[in-house]
């Protein structure tokens, strides 16, 4: 079974924090990606990677970096978090030539 | 510009009976469809796929219909049951780049 991890459930911050979200699967997948999830817009993709040390942006990059240092691992990043930054943080990943993906339980970030 | 497109936010069906969700698609690129269940504070879970050399895939109590002409495709759920209860996401891809997800229909399956 594919497994993707978060390393948190719930986070609160405060505004101008930085914050990251570290995510890790056990697959060998080659691809990962991070999505915010609101109320009302569906799955919003934020940055993908193909592979380590490679990132694209995905639609709403604004506000948010990545960093893949090792093919299991792809972090999050927000270098200074905004009330609007407060959402459901999802990461999910899928081998090469794949196209579903497996999805982490989630991250409920609240910025207050 | 939504590329797939969940017209209805939500959709009641009773228990036993049929579940019908619909997604619709413009980019005729696309050519491989999923269907996730999420269910509240939990990851979207894969539910089923289907590629666009198809128009029909079943998996249990799980039916996915593609219907390329028209550019929709939808989920049948027979019979329905309680824990069938979540949002249901659409995404599509052209092969090799990132699924475009639907803003999800929330299923309500009352006993």
């Amino acid at each position: 079974d594919v497994k993707v991890t978060q390393s948190s459930r719930y986070l609160v911050k405060r505004t101008g924090e930085k914050v990251f979200l570290e995510c890790v699967q056990d697959m060998d997948h080659e691809n990962m990606f991070w999505y915010r999830q609101d109320p009302g817009l569906g799955l919003r993709l934020i940055y993908f990677s193909y592979d380590v040390k490679m990132k694209e942006k995905g639609d709403i990059p604004e506000g948010y970096s990545v960093s893949r240092e090792k093919k299991e691992r792809f972090s999050l990043i927000l270098e200074s978090a905004s009330t609007n930054q407060t959402s459901m943080y999802l990461c999910a990943s899928s081998g090469a030539g794949g196209e579903t993906q497996y999805f982490g339980p989630g991250t409920r970030l609240l910025v207050l | 510009d939504q590329q797939v497109k969940q017209n209805s936010p939500s959709l009641s069906v009773q228990e036993g009976r049929i579940s019908i969700l619909n997604c619709d698609y413009t980019n005729s690129m696309f050519d491989y469809f999923l269907w996730y269940k999420k269910y509240p504070a939990e990851g979207p879970t894969f539910l089923i796929s289907i590629s666009s050399i198809k128009d029909k895939n079943e998996d249990g109590r799980f039916t996915v219909f593609l219907n390329k002409s028209a550019k929709h495709l939808s989920l049948h759920i027979v019979p329905s049951q309680p824990g069938d209860s979540a949002v249901y996401f659409c995404a599509a891809t052209p092969v090799g780049t990132p699924l475009v997800f639907g803003k999800g229909t929330r299923l309500s399956v009352i006993a």
